[in-house]
Protein backbone atom coordinates (compact mmCIF):
# COMPACT_ATOMS: atom_id res chain seq x y z
CA UNK A 1 0.00 0.00 0.00
CA UNK A 2 1.19 3.22 -0.99
CA UNK A 3 -0.53 5.18 1.57
CA UNK A 4 -1.81 8.42 0.71
CA UNK A 5 -0.84 9.72 -2.90
CA UNK A 6 -1.01 13.28 -4.48
CA UNK A 7 -0.17 14.78 -7.65
CA UNK A 8 1.72 16.70 -8.76
CA UNK A 9 4.58 17.47 -6.56
CA UNK A 10 4.85 20.57 -7.82
CA UNK A 11 2.96 23.29 -9.22
CA UNK A 12 3.75 27.21 -10.83
CA UNK A 13 0.65 29.04 -11.49
CA UNK A 14 -0.19 32.69 -12.30
CA UNK A 15 -2.06 35.09 -10.72
CA UNK A 16 -6.11 34.67 -11.66
CA UNK A 17 -5.19 30.76 -13.04
CA UNK A 18 -7.37 28.39 -11.77
CA UNK A 19 -5.28 24.63 -10.24
CA UNK A 20 -6.31 21.27 -9.46
CA UNK A 21 -4.90 18.92 -6.98
CA UNK A 22 -5.14 15.48 -6.67
CA UNK A 23 -5.59 12.69 -4.17
CA UNK A 24 -5.59 8.84 -3.48
CA UNK A 25 -6.50 8.16 -0.11
CA UNK A 26 -4.99 5.32 1.70
CA UNK A 27 -6.37 1.87 0.61
CA UNK A 28 -9.46 1.14 2.87
CA UNK A 29 -10.09 4.87 3.29
CA UNK A 30 -13.59 6.68 2.80
CA UNK A 31 -12.70 10.08 4.34
CA UNK A 32 -10.26 12.93 2.88
CA UNK A 33 -9.36 15.91 4.40
CA UNK A 34 -7.76 18.85 2.78
CA UNK A 35 -4.90 21.09 4.72
CA UNK A 36 -3.24 24.23 3.63
CA UNK A 37 0.44 24.87 5.08
CA UNK A 38 1.71 27.77 4.53
CA UNK A 39 5.45 28.64 4.75
CA UNK A 40 6.30 28.42 8.32
CA UNK A 41 2.80 27.80 9.87
CA UNK A 42 1.38 24.24 11.13
CA UNK A 43 -1.35 22.82 8.28
CA UNK A 44 -4.92 24.91 8.41
CA UNK A 45 -8.34 23.20 7.75
CA UNK A 46 -9.91 23.63 4.12
CA UNK A 47 -12.61 21.12 3.87
CA UNK A 48 -13.24 17.05 4.47
CA UNK A 49 -15.24 15.25 2.62
CA UNK A 50 -17.13 11.92 2.92
CA UNK A 51 -19.26 9.89 1.16
CA UNK A 52 -18.85 12.33 -1.85
CA UNK A 53 -19.98 15.55 0.24
CA UNK A 54 -18.13 17.96 1.93
CA UNK A 55 -18.93 17.71 5.35
CA UNK A 56 -17.48 20.15 7.14
CA UNK A 57 -15.21 23.44 6.03
CA UNK A 58 -12.73 25.60 7.67
CA UNK A 59 -12.29 29.32 7.00
CA UNK A 60 -11.52 29.64 3.31
CA UNK A 61 -13.59 31.47 0.93
CA UNK A 62 -15.40 29.87 -1.60
CA UNK A 63 -12.75 29.86 -4.30
CA UNK A 64 -11.67 26.77 -2.82
CA UNK A 65 -13.99 23.52 -3.82
CA UNK A 66 -13.63 20.08 -4.38
CA UNK A 67 -14.85 16.80 -5.16
CA UNK A 68 -14.94 13.35 -4.20
CA UNK A 69 -15.01 10.29 -6.50
CA UNK A 70 -17.06 6.93 -6.03
CA UNK A 71 -13.41 5.37 -5.86
CA UNK A 72 -12.79 8.27 -2.27
CA UNK A 73 -10.39 10.17 -4.47
CA UNK A 74 -10.15 13.56 -4.38
CA UNK A 75 -9.70 16.83 -5.97
CA UNK A 76 -9.12 20.42 -4.73
CA UNK A 77 -9.73 23.38 -7.22
CA UNK A 78 -8.95 26.79 -6.57
CA UNK A 79 -9.95 29.53 -8.74
CA UNK A 80 -8.68 32.66 -9.25
CA UNK A 81 -5.50 32.07 -7.89
CA UNK A 82 -3.67 35.09 -5.55
CA UNK A 83 -0.07 35.09 -4.45
CA UNK A 84 -1.24 34.27 -1.02
CA UNK A 85 -2.49 30.90 -2.30
CA UNK A 86 1.01 29.76 -2.37
CA UNK A 87 1.39 27.01 0.34
CA UNK A 88 2.08 23.36 0.57
CA UNK A 89 -1.38 21.20 -0.07
CA UNK A 90 -1.38 18.44 2.17
CA UNK A 91 -4.24 15.19 1.72
CA UNK A 92 -5.23 13.09 4.83
CA UNK A 93 -7.44 10.22 4.77
CA UNK A 94 -8.73 8.41 7.40
CA UNK A 95 -11.19 5.23 8.04
CA UNK A 96 -14.30 7.22 8.53
CA UNK A 97 -14.54 9.78 11.66
CA UNK A 98 -14.46 7.40 15.08
CA UNK A 99 -12.81 8.92 17.61
CA UNK A 100 -9.26 7.18 17.44
CA UNK A 101 -9.18 6.77 13.79
CA UNK A 102 -5.62 7.89 12.65
CA UNK A 103 -5.60 10.33 9.69
CA UNK A 104 -2.71 9.44 7.36
CA UNK A 105 -1.06 12.68 5.34
CA UNK A 106 0.22 12.48 1.71
CA UNK A 107 3.32 14.26 0.95
CA UNK A 108 1.67 17.33 -0.46
CA UNK A 109 1.64 19.23 -3.28
CA UNK A 110 3.84 22.71 -3.53
CA UNK A 111 1.48 25.15 -5.12
CA UNK A 112 3.86 28.12 -6.36
CA UNK A 113 1.51 31.21 -7.45
CA UNK A 114 3.85 33.77 -9.41
CA UNK B 1 -12.81 28.42 18.37
CA UNK B 2 -10.29 26.16 19.00
CA UNK B 3 -6.57 26.99 19.25
CA UNK B 4 -3.21 25.47 19.63
CA UNK B 5 -0.28 27.35 20.57
CA UNK B 6 3.78 26.15 20.15
CA UNK B 7 5.30 28.84 21.86
CA UNK B 8 8.80 27.34 20.82
CA UNK B 9 9.68 27.87 16.95
CA UNK B 10 13.18 26.06 17.34
CA UNK B 11 14.59 24.35 20.39
CA UNK B 12 18.06 22.60 20.16
CA UNK B 13 19.37 20.48 22.73
CA UNK B 14 22.68 17.65 23.44
CA UNK B 15 21.74 14.08 22.73
CA UNK B 16 20.85 12.26 26.03
CA UNK B 17 19.85 15.44 28.06
CA UNK B 18 16.05 15.79 28.41
CA UNK B 19 13.59 17.65 25.99
CA UNK B 20 10.04 19.08 26.67
CA UNK B 21 8.08 20.81 23.59
CA UNK B 22 5.59 22.92 24.90
CA UNK B 23 2.02 22.46 23.59
CA UNK B 24 -0.77 24.75 25.19
CA UNK B 25 -4.61 24.60 23.62
CA UNK B 26 -7.53 26.52 23.98
CA UNK B 27 -11.20 24.61 23.43
CA UNK B 28 -14.45 24.66 24.96
CA UNK B 29 -15.37 20.99 24.70
CA UNK B 30 -13.58 17.91 25.65
CA UNK B 31 -10.37 17.90 23.53
CA UNK B 32 -8.76 14.78 21.81
CA UNK B 33 -5.19 15.79 21.42
CA UNK B 34 -1.97 14.42 19.05
CA UNK B 35 1.27 15.17 18.44
CA UNK B 36 2.76 14.75 14.85
CA UNK B 37 6.23 14.98 13.34
CA UNK B 38 8.10 15.52 10.10
CA UNK B 39 11.07 13.88 9.43
CA UNK B 40 13.57 15.77 7.31
CA UNK B 41 12.00 15.04 3.94
CA UNK B 42 9.47 12.69 5.29
CA UNK B 43 5.41 12.93 5.63
CA UNK B 44 3.90 14.28 8.33
CA UNK B 45 2.77 11.57 10.52
CA UNK B 46 1.06 10.53 13.96
CA UNK B 47 3.16 10.30 16.85
CA UNK B 48 0.93 9.91 19.55
CA UNK B 49 -1.99 10.46 20.82
CA UNK B 50 -3.36 11.48 24.74
CA UNK B 51 -6.50 8.72 24.26
CA UNK B 52 -3.93 5.99 23.92
CA UNK B 53 -1.58 7.03 26.82
CA UNK B 54 1.23 5.38 24.87
CA UNK B 55 5.03 5.91 24.59
CA UNK B 56 5.95 6.28 21.00
CA UNK B 57 9.85 6.55 20.29
CA UNK B 58 10.56 6.79 23.38
CA UNK B 59 8.22 10.16 23.88
CA UNK B 60 5.24 10.70 26.16
CA UNK B 61 2.38 13.38 26.78
CA UNK B 62 0.12 13.94 29.39
CA UNK B 63 -2.50 15.96 28.79
CA UNK B 64 -3.62 19.04 31.95
CA UNK B 65 -6.86 20.05 31.68
CA UNK B 66 -6.40 22.75 34.35
CA UNK B 67 -3.53 23.90 32.70
CA UNK B 68 -4.71 22.95 29.45
CA UNK B 69 -0.90 21.84 27.63
CA UNK B 70 -0.27 18.74 26.21
CA UNK B 71 3.99 18.88 26.84
CA UNK B 72 5.66 16.25 24.72
CA UNK B 73 8.69 14.96 26.64
CA UNK B 74 11.54 12.22 26.44
CA UNK B 75 14.26 11.77 28.99
CA UNK B 76 17.16 11.23 26.89
CA UNK B 77 17.26 12.67 23.14
CA UNK B 78 18.73 11.06 20.15
CA UNK B 79 20.14 12.39 17.78
CA UNK B 80 17.71 10.69 15.36
CA UNK B 81 14.69 12.54 17.04
CA UNK B 82 15.55 16.00 14.92
CA UNK B 83 12.69 17.56 13.18
CA UNK B 84 9.48 19.58 13.07
CA UNK B 85 7.14 18.63 16.07
CA UNK B 86 3.60 19.63 15.94
CA UNK B 87 0.95 19.26 18.41
CA UNK B 88 -3.15 19.13 17.01
CA UNK B 89 -6.38 19.12 18.24
CA UNK B 90 -9.37 17.35 16.87
CA UNK B 91 -12.49 19.28 16.97
CA UNK B 92 -16.03 19.21 15.35
CA UNK B 93 -18.21 16.27 13.49
CA UNK B 94 -15.43 16.15 11.02
CA UNK B 95 -13.01 15.55 13.01
CA UNK B 96 -10.77 18.28 11.74
CA UNK B 97 -7.19 18.49 12.67
CA UNK B 98 -6.25 21.97 14.46
CA UNK B 99 -2.50 22.59 14.30
CA UNK B 100 -0.28 24.61 16.19
CA UNK B 101 2.85 26.37 14.74
CA UNK B 102 5.61 23.44 15.02
CA UNK B 103 8.34 23.56 16.83
CA UNK B 104 11.91 22.26 15.02
CA UNK B 105 13.61 19.87 17.58
CA UNK B 106 17.46 19.75 16.99
CA UNK B 107 19.35 17.02 19.00
CA UNK B 108 23.08 17.95 18.80
CA UNK B 109 25.72 15.02 18.82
Amino acid sequence: DAGVTQSPTHLIKTRGQQVTLRCSPKSGHDTVSWYQQALGQGPQFIFQYYEEEERQRGNFPDRFSGHQFPNYSSELNVNALLLGDSALYLCASSPGLKPGYEQYFGPGTRLTVT
Amino acid sequence: AQRVTQPEKLLSVFKGAPVELKCNYSYSGSPELFWYVQYSRQRLQLLLRHISRESIKGFTADLNKGETSFHLKKPFAQEEDSAMYYCALTSGSARQLTFGSGTQLTVLP
